[in-house]
Order: C-alpha cells, then structure tokens, then sequence
C-alpha cells in the first residue's frame, strides 16, 4: 500500500492527451511539499520527467507538464507518441514518516 | 557530466548480508547526499534511506531500520548500502540517487540486481 495513490494504468491513443492522478495526504502533498514525477522504461533506471510540482528539466519535451492542487498532483501527457507507452511515478516528503515516498507507479499504455 | 556507478549484481542466501557501492563522479560529493530505493520484480519504488555526502549523517526508512547500515567514504566519492538478514522479499534491484535536501533524485545509477535464494 503506497502513501502516494496512483492509478495503475491509464491509455490513450496516439496524440491524444492523458493525466495520471497521485494522491497524498496532510502529511505529504498536502503539507506543502514537492511533487517530482519520473519516466521508467523498461529495465531502466527512472529518470525525472517533472520537478518541483511543475517544472521540467532540460531535454523533457514540453508535452509533459505537472500540476498541484491540495492533497493530489497530476501529471498530463499531450500528443501522446508509441515512446510514451511505460511506468510513471510520483513523489514526495512525507513529515509524518520522516522520509520519501512514491506512488504505486502508472502503467502508460498508448493504444 | 554527473554519473553514478553502481557495483554488480550479488546473489545471496537466505539469512546473510549484502553490502553494494554506489560511485558518484562529476560533482561534489560532500555537497549532496545519496538515497538509496529498491524496486523489487514487477513492484514499484521504495524508498530507504539516504546519507549525506559531506557529514555522514543518515536517515532510514522504518520499513529497514534494523536491517540496513547506510555509510560513505568521501575521499572516494562512493557510497555504500549494507542490508542484513536477507529473506527472497529483499531481492530486487537496488538504485542510488544524487539529491540535495527535500529536492528530485537525479541522476540515478543503473541499479544493482541483489538476488536472494537458497
């Protein structure tokens, strides 16, 4: 059971636009603390995709953007490409746990 | 540019410990700290614990707390991650991560595949 709550999967077809949800609680997101999201692709290292709630690094292209309203953060893919199909995760400090914490991951499936 | 190089994958017996190393090059060691989650098969990320580069100090995850030994040698810019009393839950891979403060992980190394059978 993550303390970050993600759907397991989402899809989409190619070009359109999908979100995937995480949500927190008083204790993480809700707290006031960064969200981070990352990319995994299979058998890889994740590797960060949004910072600070909505900020991307250079090189991530800008049809992924980040948001964050309360105890929940969303990350939005548009135009979605074959590329994007692969696991997301969200995370955050966690006060009451002392530490780090993920969601569950999202399985991305282009369709 | 910043790398981290992570020692190679182990193969461990229920019940013994597993010590595997994390070198960072390409920026500072003493300026930030390394964590250290693990993703077991088909699971997703789960963090333990980090270690401060320049003073060692170190926090746990609870979930670890009296198996896991987090230490650093500065003067070879490496990291290490030390788990006892391992069960098959503890295979899994093993990433370190470059983070300063409440800040992203990144980069992250390739991961080490710590693999406990009998």
């Amino acid at each position: 059971q993550s303390v970050l709550t993600q759907p397991p999967s989402v899809s989409g077809a190619p070009g359109q636009r999908v979100t995937i949800s995480c949500t927190g609680s008083g204790s993480n997101i809700g707290a006031g603390y960064e969200v981070h999201w990352y990319q995994q692709l299979p058998g890889t290292a994740p590797k960060l995709l949004i910072y600070d709630n909505d900020n991307r690094p250079s090189g991530v292209p800008d049809r992924f953007s980040g948001s964050k309203s309360g105890t929940s953060a969303s990350l939005a893919i548009t135009g979605l490409q074959a590329e994007d199909e692969t696991d997301y995760y969200c995370q955050s400090y966690d006060n009451r746990l002392s530490g780090w914490v993920f969601g569950g991951g999202t399985r991305l499936t282009v369709l | 540019q910043v790398q981290l190089m992570q020692s190679g994958a182990e193969v461990r017996k229920p019940g013994a410990s597993v010590k595997i190393s994390c070198k960072a090059s390409g920026y500072t060691f003493t300026s930030y700290s390394i964590h250290w989650v693990r993703q077991a098969p088909g699971h997703g990320l789960q963090w333990m614990g980090w270690i401060h580069g320049g003073n060692g100090d170190t926090k746990y995850s609870q979930t670890f707390k009296d198996r896991l030994t987090i230490v650093s040698d500065a003067s070879a810019s490496t990291a290490y991650l030390e788990l006892s009393s391992l069960t098959s839950e503890d295979t899994a891979v093993y990433f370190c991560a470059r983070a300063m403060s409440t800040s992203p992980f990144d980069p992250w190394g390739l991961g080490t595949l710590v693999t406990v059978s009998s």
